[in-house]
């Protein structure tokens, strides 16, 4: 079955703990990207990747880093979270048709 | 630069009743539109797209999309809604001539949509 993978669903922290959100494709899909889904401001894309070893920034970059090392792969890394980073986050994968294919969404709480 | 509207936060109509969520955009060259959908607690699903061709596009769940060049729009239709309708739904534009930043869709900030019983 085609997914779109995300580890955790649901995550609680406090305010600079380093955490990862884990993104995993099973498509071979060459683009993957991270957006943040907040009310009243639709989705912003955080980061996107083209390819393995090419990434770069969409609208709202500031606080996260990416790595793109292998295909299936495009964690998202808070190395210092702060409560305005308190979102919900999707990861998308783009299918040659050119739709996205979305994970579940990472429910991020920084405290 | 290209963006996206949605004029209605929230859509209201009656089940069995025809239902239109609003979307317009703006992109430079011609336009990739999709439509997503969006249910509670999940991540978004595609809906349809408008590439090149017909004006009128169907896809998933009976609903359908018609491409209006000359009014931008790309408004999302069902004849007859259904309480499990009821979701958020996205309309996101890319320039068709785009790369690198403008490869990627733009979103818009979401309509939802609730159909009564």
């Amino acid at each position: 079955e085609a997914q779109v993978t995300q580890n955790p669903r649901y995550l609680i922290t406090v305010t600079g703990k380093k955490l990862t959100v884990t993104c995993s494709q099973n498509m071979n899909h060459e683009y993957m990207s991270w957006y943040r889904q907040d009310p009243g401001l639709g989705l912003r894309q955080i980061y996107y990747s083209m390819n393995v070893e090419v990434t770069d920034k969409g609208d709202v970059p500031e606080g996260y880093k990416v790595s793109r090392k292998e295909k299936r792969n495009f964690p998202l890394i808070l190395e210092s979270p702060s409560p305005n980073q308190t979102s919900l986050y999707f990861c998308a994968s783009r299918v040659n048709t050119g739709e996205l294919f979305f994970g579940e969404g990472s429910r991020l709480t920084v405290l | 630069a290209q963006s996206v509207a949605q004029p209605e936060d929230q859509v209201n109509v009656a089940e069995g009743n025809p239902l239109t969520v609003k979307c317009t955009y703006s992109v430079s060259g011609n336009p990739y539109l999709f439509w997503y959908v969006q249910y509670p607690n999940r991540g978004l699903q595609f809906l349809l797209k408008y590439i090149t061709g017909d004006n009128l596009v169907k896809g998933s769940y009976g609903f359908e999309a018609e491409f209006n060049k000359s009014q931008t729009s790309f408004h999302l239709k069902k004849p007859s809604a259904l309480v499990s309708d009821s979701a958020l739904y996205f309309c996101a534009v890319r320039d068709m001539r785009g790369s690198g930043g403008s490869y990627i869709p733009t979103f818009g900030r979401g309509t939802s949509l609730i159909v009564h019983p």
